[in-house]
């Protein structure tokens, strides 16, 4: 299987602040990379798919970047609403997930 | 919109059945380029993929459980179904439904999981 390791595993940040996550794959994946976001309770959100395409419905400030083993994402001015954890998702061959990134109120 | 709802129960003993249905609205269950996935997420751990069923009956399922795993579907009532057997305490967890669209990205092919179900606590326990 393809592991997939984020960092960091959890941050905090102000309303305003950039965030950036990354998430790395044990192999090369392509862009076969998505982004979601998961509040607590509830089912996860997609924000970012094949790595860097915006989901339709989801903020600007969200961005997404990287190829082959090496992703990030971007909140380039975090909002109250963002605080929640995020999970990148690989679909280049069995669906695997990373293990978080916690994003909480500094 | 695409809604989907599990349903099923939230108590399944030790060396049973684990049983989950998933119906899907808003949406046909043949849709092109369309899967539908059941996904869990024990309580602090790692998200887990657990297989796909397109309305032909075709199937994936992830390797870790293919043995104890089969996913069904029944088009005429929109849904989908998950059995998994003997569970036991590790089998624990949120377990999700999902769409799984297949688009073409800067000529390339990606799946992603566009719309989930609200997810279903099953609590493995005698």
């Amino acid at each position: 299987d393809i592991q997939m390791t984020q960092s960091p595993s959890s941050l905090s940040a102000s309303v305003g602040d950039r965030v950036t996550i990354t998430c790395r794959a044990s192999q090369s994946i392509s862009i076969n990379l998505n982004w979601y976001q998961q509040k607590a309770g509830k089912a996860p959100k997609l924000l970012i798919y094949a790595a860097s395409s915006l989901q339709s419905g989801v903020p600007s400030r969200f961005s997404g970047s990287g190829s082959g083993t090496d992703f990030t994402l971007t909140i380039s001015s975090l909002q109250r609403e963002d605080f929640a954890t995020y999970y990148c998702q690989q679909s280049h061959s069995i669906i695997t997930f990373g293990g978080g990134t916690k994003v909480q109120i500094k | 919109q695409v809604q989907l709802q599990e349903s099923g129960p939230g108590l399944v003993k030790p060396s049973q059945t684990l049983s989950l249905t998933c119906t899907v609205s808003g949406d046909s269950l043949s849709s092109a380029s369309s899967y539908w996935s059941w996904i869990r997420q024990p309580a602090g751990k790692e998200v887990e993929w657990i297989g796909r069923i397109d309305t032909t009956g075709n199937t994936n399922y992830n390797p870790s459980l293919e043995s104890r795993v089969t996913l069904s579907v029944d088009t005429s009532k929109a849904q989908f179904s998950l059995k998994l057997t003997p569970v036991t305490a590790a089998d624990t967890a949120v377990y999700f439904c999902a769409r799984e669209l297949y688009s073409m990205v800067r000529g390339l092919i990606n799946s992603q999981f566009d719309y989930w179900g609200q997810g279903i606590l099953v609590t493995v326990s005698s």
